[in-house]
């Protein structure tokens, strides 16, 4: 079983949709999660990067983190066409210098 | 601008070739990552460097070599022990002063076989 596990999709919605994208983890050292987008044949970009469980927003996007389900979710709100791209969750350990990547979603939002 | 520069952009190897895939930092990032990307599998780690002339593997190091000898540079080496090597390529870095900084990612390389 893997560490990480994202859905893979495709997502596909219509323009100003609220999305969410979800992980799930068993490891419970896990301690910093972040979320990154990635454009097709891009590197991944930092989205957001969290620590405690609790919400997170930044614009249009909202992180929250329930470490007692081990389930860390990505909420767009009015999401346009821009947004279309692959989201990796990404989750670290306290120590160490290795994160763990969930296999990445898939969205299209479609004008 | 600072940031992660990855070249080249699309590299080709031939059977039995090594093939060196070059990854540029001007951040003064302490530590440098070298990621492996397939389609459904996500990022998968080959090596990883937290500080010049020392270096760990990964989950996947079989087949690949690094150096650090300059802490701007962390350069992969493909060898043709990889017998896979079709994929695209991903260099991170991330400062080690502050605790649990987040890596940030070059452009990649996507190398494939001809």
């Amino acid at each position: 079983q893997k560490e990480v596990e994202q859905d893979p999709g495709p997502l596909s919605v219509p323009e100003g949709a609220i999305v969410s994208l979800n992980c799930t983890y068993s490891n419970s050292a896990f301690q910093y999660f972040m979320w990154y987008r990635q454009y097709s044949r891009k590197g991944p970009e930092l989205l957001m990067y969290t620590y405690s469980s609790g919400n997170k927003e930044d614009g249009r996007f909202t992180a929250q983190v329930d470490k007692s389900s081990k389930y860390i979710s990505l909420f767009i709100r009015d999401s346009q066409p821009s947004d279309s791209a692959t989201y990796l969750c990404a989750m670290k350990e306290t120590s160490g210098s290795r994160l763990t990547f969930g296999e990445g979603t898939q969205l299209t939002v479609n004008p | 601008d600072g940031g992660i520069t990855q070249s080249p952009k699309y590299l080709f190897r031939k059977e039995g070739q090594n093939v060196t895939l070059s990854c540029e930092q001007n951040l003064n990032h302490d530590a440098m990552y070298w990621y492996r990307q397939d389609p459904g599998q996500g990022l998968r780690l080959i090596y990883y460097s937290q500080i010049v002339n020392d270096f760990q593997k990964g989950d996947i190091a079989e087949g690949y070599s690094v150096s650090r000898e300059k802490k701007e540079s962390f350069p992969l080496t493909v060898t043709s022990a990889q017998k896979n090597p079709t994929a695209f390529y991903l260099c991170a870095s991330r400062r080690q002063d502050y605790a649990n900084q987040p890596q940030h990612f070059g452009d990649g390389t996507r190398l494939s076989i001809l």
